[in-house]
């Protein structure tokens, strides 16, 4: 099985700061990897598929690279609505996905 | 627009079992894929399992494989996972999403890009 580590688990950031979450893959996938946003108590939202490709209507501020082993997740300028969970999932071992354990974005 | 309808919650004893549902609008339902994802409480999430409609097939995680069941009704585009034999640490919301796919340089690339709003499932003696 395909194991997905995120670092770090939390972090704290201010308005305008530039924000980069790593994913770690325990094998190579490729660029089957995608990144999710989550609110509390609200359903996960897609950002970022196929490592790098950016979901329509989604604010440019975030993008993806890596390839592979390692990937990541950058906000260039941190917002107020980007205060959230934010999970890595792979989807290399299709029809078997696995998410990572995810990295909580809070004010500081 | 594809919207993902889920079912109320629900509270069971230890042992019994849970069905919950997914209707779909606004998409070609049988060409679809739709997986199955769950939170425990302040936890992450755990992708479950998945089903093609159109082709009848599902697929589930191991660690959930012989206790959870993923069905598709192509006549009123519903889609239904089925959890059994449920224990304490099975409380979560659970989401369906719908898996959307792309393709490029013969790669076809998967993601859960419509989400459902949860169902909370509570198990409690």
């Amino acid at each position: 099985d395909i194991q997905m580590t995120q670092s770090p688990s939390s972090l704290s950031a201010s308005v305008g700061d530039r924000v980069t979450i790593t994913c770690r893959a325990s094998q190579s996938i490729g660029g089957y990897l995608n990144w999710y946003q989550q609110k509390p108590g609200k359903a996960p939202k897609l950002l970022i598929y196929a490592a790098s490709s950016l979901r329509s209507g989604v604010p440019s501020r975030f993008s993806g690279s890596g390839s592979g082993t390692d990937f990541t997740l950058t906000i260039s300028s941190l917002q107020p609505e980007d205060f959230a969970t934010y999970y890595c999932q792979q989807s290399y071992s299709t029809p078997l996905f696995t998410f990572g354990p995810g990295t909580k974005v809070d004010i500081k | 627009q594809v919207q993902l309808v889920q079912s109320g919650a629900e509270v069971k004893k230890p042992g019994s079992s849970v069905k919950v549902s997914c209707k779909a609008s606004g998409g070609t339902f049988s060409s679809d894929i739709f997986s199955w994802v769950r939170q425990a409480p302040g936890q992450g999430l755990e992708w479950m399992g998945r089903i093609i409609p159109i082709l009848d097939i599902a697929n589930y995680t191991q660690k959930l494989q012989g206790r959870v069941t993923i069905t598709a009704d192509k006549s009123t585009s519903t889609v239904y996972m089925t959890l059994s034999s449920l224990r304490f640490e099975d409380t979560a919301v659970y989401y369906c999403a719908r898996v959307e796919r792309s393709s490029w340089s013969n790669n076809f690339y998967y993601y859960m890009d419509v989400w459902g709003k949860g169902t909370t499932v509570t198990v409690s003696s």
